[in-house]
């Protein structure tokens, strides 16, 4: 049972445009939902996170929109760069349960 | 403040071996989670240290093992490897009891089974 569907695969954004990728829950439980970036050889490194009394959180580029009745979050990310390249994995958990991941969205930016 | 620190980075094992592997934890942090992330995937839990007790498991076989020390470093053990435990192996730390708490990972060791 895969507790948190993420979408898409894989994502090719051009330069300067805006990334998006959109993740899913099953689990009404869950109340902290991180966003992870990791580039290859190296260990998930936390982006962003939210919990659900918020509906859209925002660090620079980055943001969180939150959807508690749709049960969905995402990840937009606006004027993408290259430097963005990277896997990027949403996950949810709660209390202190360990994290569910997603599958995981390639993301490319090209020049 | 230091991250958390994995070794080895790469291991190749043969299949039926026993392998170990090793987590430092970030300074502050007393509780450290195992992953294993299959290529293309993403990471899946193993079990959790907290005080030295394991307090939560994933579905993983029992052979499938792990300390933790009581400086909060982390040993990952794996009896009776076979080819499918061919992954990236994540350790993260974290501080259970505080609020707003974040788990951060070190960069894995790559486990190749043969």
């Amino acid at each position: 049972q895969q507790q948190v569907k993420q979408s898409p695969q894989s994502l090719i954004v051009q330069k300067g445009g805006i990334s998006i990728i959109n993740c899913a829950y099953e689990n009404t439980a869950f109340d902290y939902f991180p966003w992870y970036q990791q580039f290859p050889g190296k260990g998930p490194a936390l982006l962003i996170a939210i919990r659900p009394d918020v509906s859209e959180k925002k660090e620079g580029r980055f943001t969180i929109s939150f959807n508690k009745s749709a049960k969905q979050f995402s990840l937009h990310i606006m004027d993408s760069q290259p430097g963005d390249s990277a896997t990027y994995f949403c996950a949810a958990s709660w209390g202190e349960t360990p994290l569910v991941f997603g599958k995981g969205t390639r993301l490319s930016v090209i020049a | 403040e230091t991250g958390v620190t994995q070794s080895p980075t790469h291991l190749i094992k043969t299949r039926g071996q026993q392998v170990t592997l090793r987590c430092s934890s970030q300074s502050g942090h007393n509780t450290v989670s195992w992953y294993q992330q299959a290529l293309g995937q993403g990471p899946q839990f193993i079990f959790q240290y907290y005080r030295e007790e394991e307090n939560g498991r994933g579905n993983f076989p029992p052979r499938f093992s792990g300390l933790q020390f009581p400086n909060y470093s982390s040993e990952l053990n794996v009896n009776a490897l076979e080819l499918d435990d061919s992954a990236l192996y994540l350790c993260a730390s974290t501080s259970l009891g505080k609020a707003n708490y974040g788990y951060t990972f070190g960069s894995g060791t790559r486990l190749t089974v043969v």
